[in-house]
């Protein structure tokens, strides 16, 4: 089977940094992903990660490691924004579409 | 405007009455996919297209159909609704590199 762990739920402080983890186990691997969701709204992609390495996008890096079936989400000076759910994917088609998501990290911002 | 637009976003039918999710996007894209969203269980894959008159099954195929007659449109159909298809449906595209560009969802409660 195809399975990807991350915690369910992740609290943190305005101004913090916070990681959300992601490992996975999947019959085929093309790339990780990223998407936001806030409460309500449709998931909207952050990032992709095809090969090994820490890839940045303003407050936001994301990092693989193929030879550990792992990744990251890394969130920088967290804002109350930042308040969502937060889904890694393994692109399994080659397609950068065809998708296998994790179930969700809900990261709380607080004051 | 790029978007991916779903009808009805809100439905509440009963079973066995067929029903049609639309799907359209404008950017052109060659992938488009159907999601469903649990509590829980994160986004899980009903079928995906990789182009017009190629269609596969993802994770959960059982009781829905689609086709892909033309490049832009994705419909989702249920012939004969239980109330376990009661849930949250996102459409998506992809053109590749840009990662998968979700409608606002559509929320279909089946009694």
């Amino acid at each position: 089977g195809q399975s990807l762990e991350q915690p369910s739920e992740v609290t943190a402080v305005e101004g913090a940094i916070v990681q959300i983890n992601c490992t996975y186990q999947t019959s085929g691997f093309y790339g990780l992903s990223w998407y936001q969701q806030h409460d309500g709204g449709a998931p909207t992609f952050l990032s992709y990660n095809a090969l090994d390495g820490l890839e940045e996008t303003g407050r936001f890096s994301s990092f693989l490691s193929r030879s550990d079936s792992y990744g990251y989400l890394l969130l920088q000076e967290l804002q109350m924004k930042d308040s969502a759910s937060y889904f890694c994917a393994v692109e399994i088609g080659g397609s950068q579409g065809n998708l296998i998501f994790g179930k969700g990290t809900k990261l709380s911002v607080k004051p | 405007e790029a978007q991916v637009t779903q009808n009805p976003r809100y439905l509440i039918t009963v079973t066995g009455k067929k029903l049609t999710v639309t799907c359209s996007q404008n950017m052109n894209h060659e992938y488009m996919s159907w999601y469903r969203q649990d509590p829980g269980l994160g986004l899980r894959q009903i079928y995906y297209s990789m182009n017009v008159e190629v269609t596969d099954k993802g994770d959960v195929p059982e009781g829905y159909k689609v086709s892909r007659k033309e490049k832009r449109n994705f419909p989702l159909i249920l012939e004969s609704p239980s109330p376990n298809q009661t849930s949250l449906y996102f459409c998506a595209s992809s053109f590749g590199g840009s990662g998968l560009f979700f409608g606002e969802g559509s929320r279909l409660t089946v009694l």
